[in-house]
């Protein structure tokens, strides 16, 4: 059974730095591209970051590019999602995403982790 | 960029009736890049439909797809009470996602 396991939210001030994390079992973690969904209390879906199996190709909402940065540790079966210089409106749910289809970075989100709350205030 | 308008933001139906959920895309997609998700209060997102029409495991077959270009429509024959809920479409592209504002149906 895929599991998706998000952790490191918090409340965080306005343009400091958060790390979240998404532990991955269940499935060969280094066959599928994962990808960052976020949305905002009582808001609908937005895609963050996406990132293809082997790491080296990464994809950003123009939102939050320049500002976040994806990556994963094949090693380790975790996602990671670097975020700096946060913002209110950066304010949301965190859930981490299991690609459908292996190789690469293209499908839907087959699996979704229950998610991690970022809340950025002074 | 491509933008997902869905109709309507909500639906009311009785338990037993049939919905038929509306997706535009603002210009054409291929059909093998729309998915459909349900996300019922307090849950994660789940995955309905991907390629526009194919079920994902465990969807049961009242749920279904269809469409392509610029129309997709997500139809559920009968609602059974755990289908109350939100429903957002996907277009997953190559390099970017784009997800539906959603629609909410709700028991009338």
């Amino acid at each position: 059974e895929v599991q998706l396991l998000e952790s490191g939210g918090g409340v965080v001030q306005p343009g400091r730095s958060l790390r979240l994390s998404c532990a991955a079992s269940g499935f060969t973690f280094s066959n599928y591209g994962m990808s960052w969904v976020r949305q905002a209390p009582g808001k609908g879906l937005e895609w963050v970051s996406g990132i293809n199996n082997y790491g080296v190709s990464t994809y950003y909402a123009g939102s939050v590019k320049g500002r976040f940065t994806i990556s994963r540790d094949n090693s380790k079966n975790t996602l990671y999602l670097q975020m700096n210089s946060l913002r209110a409106e950066d304010t949301a749910l965190y859930y981490c995403a299991k690609i459908l289809y292996s190789n690469g970075w293209y499908g839907g989100a087959e699996s979704w982790g229950q998610g991690t709350l970022v809340t950025v205030s002074s | 960029e491509i933008v997902l308008t869905q109709s309507p933001v909500t639906l009311y139906l009785s338990p037993g009736e049939r919905a038929t959920l509306s997706c535009r895309a603002s210009q054409s997609v291929s059909s093998n890049s729309l998915a459909w998700y349900q996300q019922r209060p307090g849950q994660a997102p789940r995955l309905l439909i991907y390629g526009a029409s194919s079920r994902a495991i465990g969807i049961p077959d009242r749920i279904s797809g269809s469409g392509s270009e610029t129309d997709f429509t997500l139809t559920i024959s009968r609602l059974e009470p755990e289908d109350f809920a939100v429903y957002y479409c996907q277009y997953f592209g190559s390099s970017m996602w784009a997800f539906g504002q959603g629609t909410k149906v709700e028991i009338k």
